[in-house]
């Protein structure tokens, strides 16, 4: 099956700590993609990728990192500089010449407390 | 499931009905538009787009219209089911960057 996968579904974590949340891919997609959704709100772009080894902050990266040493992961690690941590983290990945088509992974629901 | 439809406009209609979901758009220069599909605690599923160069679209139960005029887009949907019942989302892309711009979000509930 050919899909996006994060892990873990839902995570629980203490405030001051910092966590990596998980986002595999096997469409062969060259970039990739990490979302916040908060209740009633739209997608919030974290970060983003289209190369391995390059990445480009979205709207809302602070507090946040990301690596992409391989085409097919793009974790992403919520800092204990990020002031309201707690939100549904969505990753999404898409061609290069389709970043209008892009697939997302089922998401983790981050609760730090 | 997750809360994402907190606070969100909500089109509440009967099996059966259409339902007409509406999204404003804000970049003139955005030469794609998408409608996804996000049922409680899931990712967003793409439903249907549209380039800037059509008015109108068609899928399956789905016509997606756009209105450059008034920078307005709307996803019709047929026949509504209660498998319907989700969260609506409209996004704007240009080619020329290769990030979206995601609206707000409707909330569809379906009655049987």
């Amino acid at each position: 099956d050919g899909g996006i996968t994060q892990s873990p579904k839902y995570l629980f974590r203490k405030e001051g700590q910092n966590v990596t949340l998980s986002c595999e891919q096997n469409l062969n997609h060259d970039a990739m993609y990490w979302y916040r959704q908060d209740p009633g709100q739209g997608l919030r772009l974290i970060y983003y990728s289209q190369i391995v080894n390059d990445f480009q902050k979205g709207d809302i990266a602070e507090g946040y990192s990301v690596s992409r040493e391989k085409k097919e992961s793009f974790p992403l690690t919520v800092t204990s500089a990020q002031k309201n941590p707690t939100a549904f983290y969505l990753c999404a990945s898409s061609n290069l010449q389709g970043a209008h088509e892009q697939y997302f992974g089922p998401g983790t629901r981050l609760t730090v407390t | 499931g997750e809360s994402v439809g907190l606070h969100l406009p909500t089109l509440s209609v009967q099996e059966g009905d259409n339902s007409i979901i509406n999204c404003a758009y804000s970049n003139s220069a955005s030469d794609y538009f998408i409608w996804y599909k996000q049922e409680s605690g899931k990712g967003p599923q793409f439903i249907i787009d549209i380039r800037s160069n059509m008015d109108k679209r068609q899928g399956q139960r789905v016509t997606v219209l756009l209105n450059k005029t008034v920078k307005h887009l709307s996803l019709q949907i047929a026949a509504t089911q209660p498998g319907d019942s989700a969260v609506y989302f409209c996004a704007e892309n240009n080619s020329g960057y290769s990030t979206l711009t995601f609206g707000k979000g409707t909330m569809l509930l379906v009655s049987p």
